[in-house]
């Protein structure tokens, strides 16, 4: 089991639904991460929050809206995805920003029809 | 720029075998950190080994080895007698000061019984 928790593991939605996933982590990690990996490729940074602030955002669209409710929590809100959104979303975290190990999660696996 | 080589995509091996995947990176920084990680089917990226690029020391884990080569700029890693669970994607990355990773492409490692 991994200490970074991620729900749901798979989801399938349309391109007009709005859906959230989730991720948790309980180690006192100050920075969270959300990573975009598509098939056979590698993962591609997204967001990173570091103490509960956004300090990287890599000119992801708008569709895409993270959220650090606290320091243990991280959320990414889905609206209006396409389909070529669909992808494996991981989320990460590590001890603070700068280069820490990161530690993943599962993933959720993003299906858009 | 980073860049990082991951120049064989595919391995498959018999168990018990030794394998080597190679990494080889680009950077200008003087003071850089690279990474392995693991991806098992499962999903997440597991965390093997972070180096400093002031320490070329080698590393050894249990089955893994790693070999750090400032000279080559290479950073290869080993798994010595391998098991069908080594089977997995395998990641190299670099990363600097922020916390932006350089993945290489990933070389998927098959372990055969």
């Amino acid at each position: 089991d991994t200490e970074v928790t991620q729900t749901p593991k798979h989801l399938v939605m349309g391109m007009t639904n709005k859906k959230s996933l989730k991720c948790e982590q309980h180690m006192g990690h100050r920075a969270m991460y959300w990573y975009k990996q598509k098939a056979k490729k590698p993962p591609e940074l997204m967001f990173v929050y570091s103490y509960e602030k956004l300090s990287i955002n890599e000119s992801v669209p708008s569709r895409f809206s993270p959220e650090c409710p606290n320091s243990s929590l991280l959320n990414l809100h889905l609206h209006a995805l396409q389909p070529e959104d669909s992808a494996l979303y991981l989320c990460a975290s590590s001890q603070g920003q700068g280069p820490q190990p990161q530690h993943f999660g599962d993933g959720t696996r993003l299906s858009i029809l | 720029a980073q860049k990082v080589t991951q120049a064989q995509t595919e391995i498959s091996v018999v168990e018990k075998e030794d394998v080597t995947l190679d990494c080889v990176y680009e950077t200008r920084d003087t003071t850089y950190y690279l990474f392995w990680y693991k991806q098992p089917p499962s999903g997440e990226l597991v965390f093997l080994i972070r180096r400093n690029s002031f320490d070329e020391q080698n590393e050894i884990s249990g089955r893994y080895s790693w070999n750090f080569q400032k000279s080559t700029s290479s950073f290869n890693f080993t798994i010595t007698a391998s098991q069908v669970v080594d089977s997995a994607v395998y990641f190299c990355a670099e990363g600097g000061a922020n916390s932006k990773l350089t993945f290489g492409k990933g070389i998927t490692l098959s372990v055969r019984p």
